[in-house]
């Protein structure tokens, strides 16, 4: 039972252009929701977060929505970079654990 | 400050061995988590430590697996015997409570042949 779905395995955007990843969720119970990147050989790294009382946070080129009604969250970054190519996780708290998504490779290309 | 540190980095095992897997957090981290991200997946949680008490350990198969926190500090986690569907990369992470951003290590590749 897939609690937290990322649907696109992966994106590809050319550098510059705006990146959205999309996220769906069905527990109506999670409190937060974060998006983790990973690169290869490395353990995931916070990325964003924002709590279920809120509709949107921004941080630099990185800005999270939220929508509760459709139980859909996304990460928009604008502008793309090289760098930001990378593995993104959504994930959602249900008490105190995080359950995650199955991920969404992103390329920026230059 | 220095991240969580996990050892070793790649494991390769057959079938029905044992294996160990050595977490350090980050220091003052009072929950450690250790998790299973199998290929193609997202990371699943084992067993949530709070100080040297299990939190949650509900997804852990504990007819085979097994994990300890000494101390409150340290923690190892322990596959015996191992199966072929073990194979993935189990993280650890730590946060300074529950309700803190988690911090990962870089993982253990662990193949099992």
């Amino acid at each position: 039972d897939q609690q937290v779905k990322q649907n696109s395995p992966s994106l590809s955007v050319q550098e510059g252009r705006i990146s959205i990843l999309n996220c769906d969720y069905t527990n109506s119970m999670f409190d937060y929701f974060l998006w983790y990147k990973k690169y290869p050989a490395e353990g995931p790294t916070f990325l964003i977060s924002i709590s279920s009382i809120k509709d949107k946070n921004e941080d630099g080129r990185f800005t999270v929505f939220l929508n509760k009604s459709a139980k859909h969250l996304s990460l928009h970054i604008v502008p793309s970079q090289p760098g930001d190519s990378a593995v993104y996780f959504c994930a959602a708290r249900d008490g105190n654990k995080l359950v995650f998504g199955a991920g969404t490779i992103l390329r920026v290309k230059s | 400050e220095a991240g969580v540190a996990q050892s070793p980095r790649y494991k390769i095992i057959e079938k029905r061995q044992s294996v160990a897997f050595w977490c350090n957090p980050i220091s003052g981290h009072a929950t450690l988590y250790w998790y299973q991200q199998i290929l193609g997946q997202g990371p699943k949680l084992l067993i949530q430590f709070q100080n040297n008490g299990v939190v949650d350990d509900s997804q852990l198969p504990k007819d085979r697996f097994s994990a300890e926190r000494l101390k409150g500090v340290d923690s190892t986690l322990k596959i015996q015997p191992a199966k072929l569907e073990d194979s993935a990369v189990y993280l650890c992470a730590s946060s300074l409570d529950s309700r803190y951003e988690q911090y990962f290590g870089p993982g253990t590749r662990l193949t099992v042949t």
